[in-house]
Parts: C-alpha cells; sequence; structure tokens
C-alpha cells in the first residue's frame, strides 16, 4: 500500500514558466511534509518542508502548498531554469517516526 | 560541519558474499535511516536506528539484512549471502530529530553483486 503518491513519472516545462509538482498521501497521521531532489548518481538533497499546521510554505523560488482535507500538496518552482532538472521525491513522516518517500516525479526544464 | 559520510560509493560483491554499507550521521544527529532505491524506483525505507537501539525496521527484510548504530561508530547496514536482487543504490540519512526537522541524506553506496 503506498501510502505517498506521486501520480507523474515525469513532467516537462519550458524554461521560464512555472513547474507544479503534484504529491497525494493516504495516511492522516502524516504531520510533516517534505520536497527532496535528487540529481543521478547522488543523494537527495532537501529542498523545502511544510508542516500540517501551515498551508503554505515559500523559499527563493520554491513553494510548497499543503491541502489537508485533500490530503494533496505541491511544489511550485518559479520560474524554473535548466538546473532544476531532477528527480523531485514528496515525503511524508509521522512525528517521531521514519520518513515516507513518493515513488518521484522526473522534472525536465527545457531551454 | 560535514556531511552525512557513506561509505564505500562503490561496492561490487560476489553472490554468496557479505556486505557492509557504513554511514556516519551528521554531527550532533542521533537518528539514522537507510533507505534502498533500485533502479527507476523510489527511496523505499528499510530501517530507522536510533544510538544503541532499533526504531523501526518494518521495511528490513527478515533475512539476510541487517542494521547497527552502537554508541560509539557509524552506523553499520550488513547483507549477508548477497543475491544478484540485492544491487541497488543504498542510501542513509541522519536527522536530529528534536521535533519535526529534515532528513539529510549521504551520497549513497552503489551496491553491484555479481
Amino acid at each position: 500500500d503506498q501510502q505517498v503518491k506521486q501520480n507523474s513519472p515525469s513532467l516537462s516545462v519550458q524554461e521560464g514558466r512555472i513547474s507544479i509538482l503534484n504529491c497525494d498521501y493516504t495516511n492522516s497521521m502524516f504531520d510533516y511534509f517534505l520536497w527532496y531532489k535528487k540529481y543521478p548518481a547522488e543523494g537527495p538533497t532537501f529542498l523545502i518542508s511544510i508542516s500540517s499546521i501551515k498551508d503554505k510554505n515559500e523559499d527563493g523560488r520554491f513553494t510548497v502548498f499543503l491541502n489537508k482535507s485533500a490530503k494533496h500538496l505541491s511544489l511550485h518552482i518559479v520560474p524554473s531554469q535548466p538546473g532544476d532538472s531532477a528527480v523531485y521525491f514528496c515525503a511524508a513522516t509521522p512525528l517521531g517516526q521514519n520518513f515516507v518517500f513518493g515513488p518521484g516525479t522526473r522534472l525536465s526544464v527545457l531551454p | 560541519n560535514a556531511g552525512v559520510m557513506q561509505n564505500p560509493r562503490h561496492l561490487v560483491r560476489r553472490r554468496g558474499q557479505e556486505a557492509r554499507l557504513r554511514c556516519s550521521p551528521m554531527k550532533g544527529h542521533s537518528h539514522v535511516y537507510w533507505y534502498r532505491q533500485l533502479p527507476e524506483e523510489g527511496l523505499k525505507f528499510m530501517v530507522y536506528l536510533q544510538k544503541e537501539n532499533i526504531i523501526d525496521e518494518s521495511g528490513m527484510p527478515k533475512e539476510r539484512f541487517s542494521a547497527e548504530f552502537p554508541k560509539e561508530g557509524p552506523s553499520i547496514l550488513r547483507i549477508q549471502q548477497v543475491v544478484r536482487g540485492d544491487s541497488a543504490a543504498y542510501f542513509c540519512a541522519s536527522s536530529p530529530r528534536e521535533g519535526n526537522t529534515e532528513a539529510f541524506f549521504g551520497q549513497g553506496t552503489r551496491l553491484t553483486v555479481v
């Protein structure tokens, strides 16, 4: 049973436009959500997180939105840059337990 | 402040041998997580440890796999009698885990079983 889902395996966006990556979860005990970026042959790199008490968190070009009632979160990247091309993983955790990752979405930003 | 260090980066083992993967968490982090990534797949949770304790090993195969995080030294993921299906990238992450916080990942160990 996949508790964290990323239904789009891949996404292509033109440079300068907005990238929107989506994530859905099923476990209502999750209270902290994170996005990681991963390049080939490297470890995942933390991007941005959001607590369940918030519905938005912004850091530079990255904004994460959380809709608790829909059990849905999204990552917006504006403007998208070619260096953003990577696999993006959504992760969730209940306090004090392990992090559960989604299967990832491969983002390609086209120049 | 050094990041999470994993070694070796690449490990080749013949079927039936043992593989030992090491993870040194970030300074001040007492929580370690191990994940496995098979080709073209996401990160699958294996085990969550604190110093000298296994907190959650629900993602660990019941046989051949074990993990430890001793009071002194790195966390070790051990795979006995490796098989071809164990070939994967193994990532370690650490966190201070005082409340909600992110986990920081190492570069991973790529295990190839021949």
